[in-house]
């Protein structure tokens, strides 16, 4: 089935410093990823749709200087948090689908802990 | 997107059927019904989706009543792995249709 590659799974920052997140379709070419943000006990909230080659969508409210969206290839998506602050601190989630297949297949998430 | 809404929690015990209800009131024509579970701290997996009729796999079933307003989701074993959040969403069938969702409804699966 399709895979979805999230790196990295956990990742500790300071404040004011960038951090990148890759998410990679492993077995199918995706021209659309999606971006969501979960905090604890808490749903996953939509940020964003990843476009290949093209610019992201952004969600209502999520600012799109903070959370850089790079879609350059088919299997590849990423995202930057900029000037990260601990209110960045969350679970980020990406996934995407096979154009062939329609179910949504997810990473496995990268915990942000911004210190 | 239509908007889904799900009982927040539910007991189960294991070796029992768990059914688990999903209202999508508002949901169009082109919309599939998708489910997904999320265990702590991993990123939610695929479990089943379907348009109108019924469908089966070899994790769960999927019944969606006719006028396409709700669907149950239903385990028919539960065990103790299955304990989990349940989410119930609804999506275009495109790649690119994006999909919102609601709180889910934890499953606790007791011995």
């Amino acid at each position: 089935g399709a895979v979805v590659s999230q790196h990295p799974s956990w990742v500790i920052c300071k404040s004011g410093t960038s951090v990148k997140i890759e998410c990679r379709s492993l077995d199918f070419q995706a021209t659309t990823m999606f971006w969501y943000r979960q905090f604890p006990k808490q749903s996953l909230m939509l940020m964003a749709t990843s476009n290949e080659g093209s610019k992201a969508t952004y969600e209502q409210g999520v600012e799109k200087d903070k959370f850089l969206i790079n879609h350059a290839s088919l299997t590849l998506s990423t995202l930057t948090v900029t000037s990260a602050h601990p209110e960045d601190s969350s679970f980020y989630i990406c996934s995407a689908s096979d154009p062939y297949n329609s179910p949504l297949h997810f990473g496995n998430g990268t915990r942000l802990t911004v210190t | 997107d239509a908007k889904t809404t799900q009982p927040p929690s539910m007991d189960c015990a294991e070796g029992r059927a768990a059914n688990l209800p999903c209202n999508h009131s508002t949901i169009s024509g082109n919309e599939y019904v998708y489910w997904y579970r999320q265990i702590h701290s991993q990123g939610p997996q695929y479990i089943i989706h379907g348009l109108k009729n019924n469908e089966t796999n070899e994790m769960a079933s999927l019944i969606i009543t006719e006028d396409r307003k709700s669907s149950t989701l239903i385990l028919p074993h539960a065990t103790l792995r299955d304990t989990a959040v349940y989410y119930c969403i609804v999506r275009p069938d495109t790649n690119a249709g994006k999909s919102t969702f609601g709180d889910g409804t934890t499953l606790t699966v007791k011995p």
